[in-house]
């Protein structure tokens, strides 16, 4: 069963406004982390923001927040005041009993 | 500089010919892990290890062994390698056996099997 879904393939966000990335989750767990992670076209990993599960407030590094509603099991990464560099694959992941699952991804695309 | 390394970048091999893929971090991590990226598909986990001669299947380990018998090193083994294997590799490393901290990516390793 799909444990982490990213139901958008693609999306399309002008330059300097806000963009919404969508993660649901599936866990039964009490205990889990979520992540945020970006792969530009060049194919690193590069780590953009995590939640634990019993972290009251969303977590926020710079212009990338997490909005997490634990009701809804849900963990969507706002990007404030787009920029061209921020073209790029976003894969959500969720973290349980020391294993990791991962989203299909979400592609970006800053429109200048 | 902290890191996770990975050799080979590339690699092109044939059917059946054993390969290995090393991994190794200087970042005195006690949890590492092996994924594949699939095109539709995300990462997936294959292997994790919690620390030194603590292993574990994630959720493709079919096709694959590891080893952890050095805390900085995790190699990938194909004993057997089918064409289905042909896929872009991370491995990956983290604090606090994976949970609460962020996992260090190493580049990749692209491997095809003909």
């Amino acid at each position: 069963a799909q444990k982490i879904t990213q139901t958008q393939p693609g999306m399309f966000v002008q330059e300097k406004e806000a963009v919404t990335l969508d993660c649901t989750y599936d866990t039964s767990d009490p205990s889990y982390g979520l992540f945020w992670y970006k792969q530009p076209s060049s194919g690193e990993m590069i780590f953009l923001i995590y939640q634990g599960s019993y972290d009251q407030q969303n977590a926020t590094e710079g212009r990338y927040s997490l909005n997490f509603q634990k009701a809804r099991k849900s963990a969507n990464l706002v990007i404030s005041a787009s920029q061209l560099g921020d073209s790029a694959m976003y894969f959500c992941a969720m973290t349980r009993t020391h294993q990791f699952y991962f989203g299909t991804g979400t592609s970006l695309t800053v429109i200048p | 500089e902290a890191q996770v390394t990975q050799n080979p970048r590339y690699l092109i091999t044939v059917t059946g010919k054993k390969l290995t893929v090393t991994c190794s971090q200087n970042m005195n991590h006690e949890y590492m892990s092996w994924y594949r990226q699939d095109p539709g598909l995300g990462l997936r986990q294959i292997y994790y290890s919690m620390n030194v001669e603590v292993t574990d299947k994630g959720d493709v380990p079919e096709g694959y062994k590891v080893s952890r018998k050095e805390k900085r090193n995790f190699p990938l083994i194909l004993e057997s390698p089918s064409p289905n294997q042909t896929s872009l590799y991370f491995c990956a490393s983290g604090g606090v056996a994976g949970g609460g901290n962020e996992q260090f990516f190493g580049p990749g390793t692209r491997l095809t099997v003909l």
